[in-house]
């Protein structure tokens, strides 16, 4: 079937605005991630829902991110008045149920530039 | 807190050779998973390699394979017979049994010969 998606796959905005960043994790996969790439660097957590609700949300930065998942599929990241420092690789992440050990399937992410 | 260490910022093989990336972890727990991804320029992170913990025998696939060593937190990922295909960025990561996040190392870029 496919695999997860992340719409825009790059955006270009400038400071201060607000972006949506949305994901589609594989069907029937009720566990979601998004992590944040930056140049040179591995991925760093951000939020994890399990099902509709944000089971761990400790990795968001700052009250500028909150990420919703409002029928347990779709998930959208948004981003108030960014900043240059924001500039990074957004990746959104899927698996199965979330159980412990599962293996996350990402997709191929959204490259934010704030200039 | 969990750390992973990947040591060797960039490597390089001949096509047809074997290559050997490393990766250390800081962890108390018992309960753990550890990955090998490979990251392409597409940006796309795909999985390579899966181990648990509490599992001895090293984790296969294909020309793919993994060094487990638990007590020295050791966890290398040995590529045979190298491929163009195989160039691309190779990230260690760690996921603890009760935990959703996975906790990456900053990544091998692994560059292959002709």
């Amino acid at each position: 079937g496919a695999g997860v998606s992340q719409t825009p796959s790059n955006k270009v905005t400038e400071k201060g605005k607000y972006v949506e960043l949305r994901c589609d994790p594989i069907s029937g996969h009720t566990a979601l991630y998004w992590y944040r790439q930056s140049l040179g660097q591995g991925p760093e957590f951000l939020i994890y829902f399990q099902g509709t609700g944000a089971a761990d949300d400790s990795g968001l930065p700052n009250d500028r991110f909150f990420a919703v998942r409002p029928e347990g599929s779709v998930s959208t990241l948004k981003i108030q008045r960014t900043e240059r420092g924001d500039s990074a690789v957004y990746l959104c992440a899927s698996s199965s149920s979330g159980r412990g050990g599962e293996t996350q399937y990402f997709g191929p992410g959204t490259r934010l530039l704030v200039l | 807190a969990q750390t992973v260490t990947q040591s060797q910022p960039e490597m390089s093989v001949q096509e047809a050779e074997t290559v050997t990336l490393s990766c250390t972890y800081d962890t108390s727990e018992s309960d753990y998973y550890l990955f090998w991804y490979k990251q392409p320029p597409s940006r796309q992170m795909i999985l390579v390699i899966r181990q648990e913990a509490y599992k001895q025998q090293n984790a296969t696939e294909n020309r793919f394979s993994v060094n487990f060593q638990k007590a020295a937190k050791s966890f290398s990922l040995k590529i045979s017979d190298s491929q163009l295909g195989d160039a691309a960025m190779y990230f260690c990561a760690y996921l603890w049994g009760s935990q959703g996040n996975l906790i990456f190392g900053k990544g091998t870029k692994l560059s292959v010969k002709p």
